[in-house]
């Protein structure tokens, strides 16, 4: 357990909604990630963080924001939801270069 | 770019039997790389590592083996048992920032 917790697990929301999901951890990780997974993708780099107000994007950053105002806490919005973003979303944290991901959050765009 | 490739599943197997999941990449420098495991409604964990060529890792009966060679990491169980069925995932991570480019996942389905 990396002490990791993402809210909401499960969430149905209508396109042009905002969302925003939330990861918490609890044990001071410097670098946390924001992952997609989707059916024959695998998982792909949304966005990342390296400290307080310090992120960048990463592989498929179009149509997401993320913000870091607390080291324990990265937030993933969704300014406008769209169907193709309904995926399951893995927060990740790095701890001694290895990275050790959330439960994950389901979110259906409908 | 980094990039992996995993072999396409299902991947079906009884129970006892071997299992080898085959994993290529393709990197500048010097990648660590990843094993890591998703069962059913879960996240991913992470099953096992290597971080130079020629390391093993090894964890609850899987092992895979950092071939720079080859540029393989192929996942390799003796005897797989039903409780192993899942969804494998072969990783990679460069030398900055630990992000990790991932393949498609192979799923594994055991039976009695």
């Amino acid at each position: 357990d990396a002490g990791i917790t993402q809210s909401p697990r499960h969430k149905v929301t209508e396109t042009g909604t905002p969302v925003t999901l939330r990861c918490h951890q609890t044990e001071n990780h410097r670098y946390m990630y924001w992952y997609r997974q989707d059916p024959g993708h695998g998982l792909r780099l949304i966005h990342y963080s390296y400290g307080v107000k310090d992120t960048d994007k990463g592989e498929v950053s179009d149509g997401y924001s993320v913000s870091r105002s607390k080291t324990e806490d990265f937030l993933l919005t969704l300014e406008s939801a769209t169907s193709s973003q309904t995926s399951v979303y893995f927060c990740a944290i790095d701890s001694g270069n290895t990275i050790y991901f959330g439960e994950g959050s389901w979110l259906t765009v409908v | 770019g980094n990039s992996v490739t995993q072999m396409e599943g299902p991947v079906t197997l009884s129970e006892e039997a071997f299992l080898t999941i085959n994993c290529t990449y393709t990197a500048t420098g010097y990648p660590s790389l990843f094993w890591y495991v998703q069962y059913p409604g879960e996240g991913l964990q992470l099953l096992l590592k290597a971080t130079k060529a020629d390391d093993k890792g090894s964890n609850k009966g899987f092992e895979a083996t950092y071939r720079k060679e080859t540029t393989s990491f192929h996942l390799e169980k003796g005897s797989v048992q039903v409780s192993d069925s899942a969804v494998y995932f072969c990783a990679l991570a460069g030398s900055t920032a630990s992000k990790l480019t991932f393949g498609t996942g192979t799923r594994l389905q055991v039976t009695l």
